[in-house]
């Protein structure tokens, strides 16, 4: 079974602070990462999709670099804003597969 | 952008009746959409991978009787919860999985909102 771990599971950051969290997974058999970004009673937003050990993607404060070797991915946020609050959740794909295995997501929470 | 509509947001049944999810693709063909529920404080788990005018492929442990997934269409798909029971409480979301433009062959997944079902 494939273990795809994100952490932390909350976070609260203050208004104008960075602040970064992880996404775990398995580093064999790698195809890609996704990111997205989940508001609720929203659809899950694609962030970034990742394909080559040591690949880095910024999307205006967003940015995300990958380690396939040692299997982990980080999602850094620059000067959070509240509109930034959602549930960051990475998925995981395999060669030949194609399914995302998603993990828990971090659930962000920016304090004005 | 490529959007996918799923309908209902919210749904409450009684324990025995059937209930339908549909998800519409609105602006690009479909061939192959996900279904993934979740249950709280765990994450999205796929139940099945269904495309285009053929059968569905469930994961292990779902069962394919009770949770019937048609897919007619380029641009619908639906997912039937039959003979509802409380257990089958969750958090339902579909996905469709696209071609990245310049990605050399990879896919992007456009989801829906999600259907929250509870059988009382």
């Amino acid at each position: 079974i494939l273990n795809v771990e994100q952490s932390p599971q909350s976070l609260h950051v203050q208004e104008g602070d960075s602040t970064n969290f992880t996404c775990s997974f398995p580093s064999s058999n790698f195809y890609a990462l996704h990111w997205y970004r989940w508001e609720t009673a929203k659809s899950p937003e694609a962030l970034f999709v990742m394909t080559l050990n040591g690949d880095e993607k910024k999307k205006g404060r967003i940015s995300a670099t990958l380690n396939t070797k040692e299997g982990y991915s980080y999602l850094y946020i620059k000067g959070s804003q509240p509109e930034d609050s959602a549930t960051y959740l990475c998925a995981f794909i395999t060669k030949g597969a194609q399914k995302l295995v998603f993990g828990q997501g971090t659930r962000l929470t920016i304090n004005p | 952008g490529a959007v996918v509509s799923q309908h209902p947001s919210r749904v409450i049944c009684k324990s025995g009746t059937s209930v339908k999810i549909e998800c519409r693709s609105l602006d690009f063909q479909a061939t192959t959409m996900f279904w993934y529920r979740q249950f709280p404080k765990q994450s999205l788990m796929l139940m099945a991978t269904s495309n285009e005018g053929s059968k569905a492929t469930y994961e292990q442990g779902v069962e394919k009787d009770k949770f019937l997934i048609n897919h007619a269409s380029l641009t619908l798909s639906t997912l039937t919860v039959t003979s509802a029971h409380p257990e089958d409480s969750s958090f339902y979301i579909c996905s469709a999985r696209d071609r990245i433009a310049g990605s050399r062959g990879g896919y992007g997944y456009t989801f829906g909102s999600g259907t929250r079902l509870t059988v009382v």
